[in-house]
């Protein structure tokens, strides 16, 4: 089946500092890369979606310019966090579309700002 | 708009026993409707998927939903909980986007 895969799966970093996330589509060409935001113990919250060679669309309330989505190819999705803060912390997952329609989900990465 | 509303926060069965994890939606139209797990610090693995073909959806791993437009219910359902079956699961449905349920915790005990 289709895989999706994040890089890193966790990752630690001072308060003000800028954090890149991957998101790879492994075996197959995704024009649609969706990013969602997981609080403890909440359910995932679609932060914006990517589509290939074009600008992201983002969902009310989140902060284009700390949260930048770039979906250079129809493998590749990235999210930075910049200027991260603590509160920046959380679990970041990816998804992506397949030919189908259906979203495959990366396993996430777990981001945790000092 | 549509939304997904999970009836119960956490479900709590003995191994050996079945699972019931109820969902219900909100919409003026039938949806594309699933149900994901989601092990601790994992992502989410597809378990089945509703699509307006047949209203009994057969899953991985023994789950089944059963799609119920008179009741907007799409609940998920196990005849036998497995220890390993332990996680979080979530109701899905789609229109465009996907609209995510708060979640239900299922705790399988020995």
């Amino acid at each position: 089946g289709a895989v999706v895969s994040q890089h890193p799966s966790w990752v630690i970093c001072k308060s003000g500092t800028s954090v890149k996330i991957e998101c790879r589509s492994l075996d197959f060409q995704a024009t649609t890369m969706f990013w969602y935001r997981q609080f403890p113990k909440q359910s995932l919250m679609l932060m914006a979606t990517s589509n290939e060679g074009s600008k992201a669309t983002y969902e009310q309330g989140v902060e284009k310019d700390k949260f930048l989505i770039n979906h250079a190819s129809l493998t590749l999705s990235t999210l930075t966090v910049t200027s991260a803060h603590p509160e920046d912390s959380s679990f970041y997952i990816c998804s992506a579309t397949g030919l189908h329609y259906e979203q495959y989900f990366g396993p996430g990465t777990r981001l945790t700002v000092t | 708009a549509q939304s997904v509303t999970q009836l119960d926060s956490h479900v709590s069965v003995s191994e050996g026993t079945p699972v019931l994890l109820r969902c219900n939606y909100s919409s003026s139209y039938s949806p594309s409707l699933f149900w994901y797990v989601q092990h601790p610090n994992k992502g989410l693995q597809l378990l089945l998927k509703y699509t307006s073909a047949a209203t009994l959806v057969k899953g991985i791993n023994g789950f089944e939903a059963e799609f119920k437009k008179s009741e907007t219910s799409f609940h998920l359902t196990k005849p036998s909980a497995h220890m390993s079956d332990a996680a979080e699961y979530f109701c899905v449905a789609r229109r465009g986007k996907l609209v995510f349920g708060a979640g239900t915790i299922l705790r399988v005990k020995s």
